[in-house]
């Protein structure tokens, strides 16, 4: 049972252009979403994270949009550096202390962004 | 800050051979993770440590995967036997305690079961 849904396996974009990675999930009690970028040979690196209660949070060239009725989040890279081209994950969790999954993440399968100079 | 720190980086095994994995997290960080990244998919969380007790380990197959967490600190994942599909990378992550999820991954273990 896939919770967390990346459909895209890869995006290639311009630079200077927007890239948009999109992340879908079916468990209605997410209420936390988080962004980790991966290099090759690396661990995941925390990138951005939502709150249920918000739907937009920026940090930088990155946003991250969230559709709770949708049970959609996306994030939103402008302008689209050549460093930027990793694997991106989208992840999601429950966050009340006490509830099963505190402290687990359920990632995607991730998408590989490629931004071509 | 030192991150996290794994080792091997690169293991190559026959099944049915066991294999340990070893992973020192960030000083100080009680929440200790192991998670399982298959090829193509994301990672899976195997256990959760808070300081040295199990949070949760519904998800490691326990009739070949161990773990443990000696004083809280270091902690070692063990396969035996292994099987042709625990080929994967084993990522350990930490974070300063349980509800911190902008945790911190290592590089990570390449296991290759031939």
């Amino acid at each position: 049972d896939q919770q967390v849904k990346q459909n895209s396996p890869s995006l290639s974009v311009q630079e200077g252009r927007i890239s948009i990675l999109n992340c879908d999930y079916t468990n209605s009690m997410f209420d936390y979403f988080l962004w980790y970028k991966k290099y090759p040979a690396e661990g995941p690196t925390f990138l951005i994270s939502i709150s249920s209660i918000k739907d937009k949070n920026e940090d930088g060239r990155f946003t991250v949009f969230l559709n709770k009725s949708a049970k959609h989040l996306s994030l939103h890279i402008v302008p689209s550096q050549p460093g930027d081209s990793a694997v991106y994950f989208c992840a999601a969790t429950l966050s009340f202390a006490g509830g099963t999954s505190y402290g687990k993440l359920t990632f995607g399968q991730g998408t590989i962004l490629t931004v071509h100079p | 800050e030192a991150g996290v720190a794994q080792s091997p980086r690169y293991k190559i095994i026959e099944k049915r051979q066991s294999v340990a994995f070893w992973c020192n997290p960030i000083s100080g960080h009680a929440t200790l993770y192991w998670y399982q990244q298959i090829l193509g998919q994301g990672p899976k969380l195997l256990i959760q440590f808070q300081n040295n007790g199990v949070v949760d380990d519904s998800q490691l197959p326990k009739d070949r995967f161990s773990a443990e967490r000696l004083k809280g600190v270091d902690s070692t994942l063990k396969i035996q036997p292994a099987k042709l599909e625990d080929s994967a990378v084993y990522l350990c992550a930490s974070s300063p305690w349980t509800g911190d999820y902008g945790y911190t991954f290592g590089s990570g273990t390449r296991l290759t079961v031939v």
